[in-house]
């Protein structure tokens, strides 16, 4: 069980907006800044969102995040059948001394 | 470009010991701190152990405390996890990963598969 939240699914159709949520405390969230990941099926996860909000290069801007107190947020706008995927928060944890990973959201495109 | 390459995963007995490493190129190995990082099949991701940047400071999840050594070598841009005493729950696959405590980004490795099993 992860110190950090996120719901286990979420869904959307093409072209829709989808939100995932990701929930945790003042040693992670509350006092770090936010990463989410995408990874799809049989490929290493891929960086989305470093910073709470940046995106890296190549990143398409569809792609967001936010950071609120104990909580984040990514955004997919404009929804692809292509972003299809696991999606995971992490936040360095002052308590563990290490990064915390959220248990993952699978996004199905309907 | 920004590689991180691992290697050195494969079949083991319980018991039994594994080394894997970590090449590192196309960014300043020295400036960035590490952590491995693995998901076992079917699973989450789970932070294993990080390494600060000139090798200080070195911290590890509960789960391998005591068997597992990370360690690094700036001459060689290279990361280690050197991992004894291995369970059959720590079958996964284990990922490199680099990160800039300044630019805040961090990149990461195409993940190499450690199976324990008799």
């Amino acid at each position: 069980q992860s110190v950090v939240t996120q719901p286990p699914s979420a869904s959307g159709t093409p072209g829709q907006r989808v939100t995932i949520s990701c929930s945790g405390s003042s040693s992670n969230i509350g006092s770090n800044t936010v990463n989410w990941y995408q990874q799809l099926p049989g490929t290493a996860p891929k960086l989305l969102i470093y910073n709470n909000n940046q995106r890296p290069s190549g990143v398409p801007d569809r792609f967001s995040g936010s950071k609120s107190g104990t909580s984040a947020s990514l955004a997919i706008s404009g929804l692809q059948s292509e972003d299809e995927a696991d999606y995971y928060c992490a936040a360095w944890d002052d308590s563990l001394h290490g990064p915390v990973f959220g248990g993952g959201t699978k996004l199905t495109v309907l | 470009e920004v590689q991180l390459v691992e290697s050195g995963g494969g079949l083991v007995q319980p018991g039994g010991s594994l080394r894997l490493s970590c090449a590192a190129s196309g960014f300043t190995f020295s400036t960035y701190s590490m952590n491995w990082v693995r998901q076992a099949p079917g699973k989450g991701l789970e932070w294993v152990s990080h390494i600060g940047i000139s090798g200080s400071p070195i911290y590890y999840a509960d789960a391998v405390k005591g068997r597992f050594t990370i360690s690094g070598d700036n001459s060689k841009n290279s990361l280690y996890l050197q991992m004894n005493s291995l369970r059959a729950e720590d079958t996964a696959v284990y990922y490199c990963t680099a990160y800039s405590t300044s630019s805040l980004i961090e990149f990461w490795g195409q993940g190499t598969l450690v199976t324990v099993s008799s």
